[in-house]
């Protein structure tokens, strides 16, 4: 167990709707990370929080949001979904956003878009 | 742009058959290289961090090597319980933040 919470663990939903992805990280932990995971584009780098500050971004899709509060969890905003979204989900957090910083993941939200 | 591929995609050992992982990367400034497990179904799990060429990391049946353009796990005498997708990632230093970028990853089946 990481420490790194994630809900839902399982989320089926159609295409066109809006979905909301929470994360809580290890107690202690600042920066906060969101990866996607599919089957042909494997791990990829989403977006990075750091104390509620947008830190850095991957490929995010202008449909995809995400934020973190004032109490470090986060939350990542999926809108008009699109089947090719389903994927695996994953947030991870880690202690510095000066690197290197080992990333602790999170057991993930499998994301099925029908 | 930064690049990291690891060989080969996919390992089956008989339980005790050592072997060794690749994780070749082509980036500016390296700042850190990861490993991580991953379980199917679930979140990678941090193994080593390596920071410099010529370092190396051990756990258990797993050492991890660094040079300047690759990197090698080596998983000694395996057991059934290894078997696993290993990852490896890097964090570049001209890169704000600390985004990783992952590799493929090496799916590796030990058999009894």
């Amino acid at each position: 167990d990481s420490g790194v919470t994630q809900t839902p663990k399982h989320l089926i939903t159609a295409t066109g709707q809006r979905v909301t992805l929470r994360c809580s990280p290890r107690s202690g932990d600042l920066s906060v990370y969101w990866y996607q995971q599919s089957l042909d584009q494997g791990l990829q780098f989403l977006i990075q929080y750091y104390n509620g500050e947008e830190r850095a971004k991957g490929n995010i899709l202008e449909r995809f949001s995400a934020q973190q509060f004032p109490d470090l969890h986060s939350e990542l905003n999926l809108s008009s979904l699109e089947l090719g979204d389903s994927a695996l989900y994953f947030c991870a957090s880690s202690l510095r956003d000066r690197g290197p910083a080992e990333q602790f993941f999170g057991p993930g939200t499998r994301l099925t878009v029908l | 742009e930064d690049q990291v591929t690891q060989s080969p995609e996919a390992l089956r050992l008989q339980e005790g058959e050592s072997s060794s992982l690749n994780c070749s990367y082509t980036v500016s400034g390296l700042r850190g290289l990861f490993w991580y497990r991953q379980d199917p179904g679930k979140g990678p799990e941090f193994l080593f961090t390596l920071y410099s060429a010529g370092e190396e990391k051990e756990k258990e049946r797993l050492k991890a090597t660094l040079t300047k353009k690759e990197s090698f796990l080596h998983i000694t005498a395996p057991k059934p319980e290894d078997s696993a997708t290993y990852l490896c990632a890097v964090e570049v230093g001209k890169a704000a933040g600390n985004k990783l970028t992952f590799g493929g990853g090496t799916r590796v089946l030990v058999k009894p």
